[in-house]
């Protein structure tokens, strides 16, 4: 079955300090990747997404991610968090022609002031 | 930004109570999803619905369930007998059908007492 995995469940950080947070997804040929962010009581809000092309992708509030076929992996990275940035982080998975997408089980962020 | 929009934003019911939950999506969007993510657990696939008729349904989504577009806007997703199990953020999401973006609404809080 196709599969999210999303293996940081909770992670502290101190203001200032980079961010990666891991996201694999099971083998099923042809993907497309997203990161979503939920802020405390708020809903999904689309952070970045793949499609294709350059697998290093940029989205909003100085996110990234970089797709990495080998690995099939789709981790998020930031090279400085901010208080801000406390919420919640979901990968989420399309394959091929499939219509739904996959969500993984999240990864919290708490940034220590 | 269109926006899909989902009302009401928080529901109280009680047990056994039918309940139904309602989306307006995009307007040119053709695919339509709703997803479920209990207090403190993975956003859920429930089911997608195009061209007026259920394309996938996950094992969650039982005779309980029913998704319904009456209309030309709104889509709806019917609980018939609520249990408590079923309190849960319900998020409605939309989807061109050339595009593999996305759109969520900011979710129905649905708590059953």
């Amino acid at each position: 079955a196709q599969s999210v995995s999303q293996h940081n469940h909770h992670v502290i950080l101190s203001e200032a300090a980079s961010l990666e947070l891991g996201c694999n997804y099971s083998y099923g040929g042809t993907v497309n990747l997203f990161w979503y962010v939920q802020y405390p009581g708020q809903h999904l809000q689309l952070l970045l997404k793949y499609f294709s092309g350059d697998p290093l992708v940029k989205g909003i509030k100085g996110f990234e991610a970089e797709f990495i076929k080998s690995k099939f992996s789709f981790n998020l990275r930031k090279p400085s968090v901010q208080w801000s940035d406390t919420a919640e982080y979901f990968c989420a998975v399309n394959w091929g022609s499939a219509s739904k997408i996959i969500f993984g089980s999240g990864t919290r962020l708490s940034i220590r002031p | 930004e269109p926006e899909v929009t989902q009302t009401p934003s928080h529901q109280v019911t009680q047990m056994g109570q039918e309940v139904i939950l309602r989306c307006v999506p995009i307007s040119n969007h053709l695919y339509f999803y709703w997803y479920r993510q209990i207090l403190g657990q993975k956003v859920e696939f429930l089911v997608s619905f195009y061209n007026n008729e259920i394309s996938e349904k996950s094992e969650i989504f039982d005779d309980q369930f029913s998704v319904e577009r009456p209309d030309g806007s709104n889509f709806t997703l019917k609980i018939r007998s609520t249990k408590l199990e079923d309190s849960a953020m319900y998020f409605c999401a939309s989807r061109e059908i050339h595009s593999k973006g996305y759109t969520f609404g900011s979710g129905t809080r649905l708590t059953v007492v």
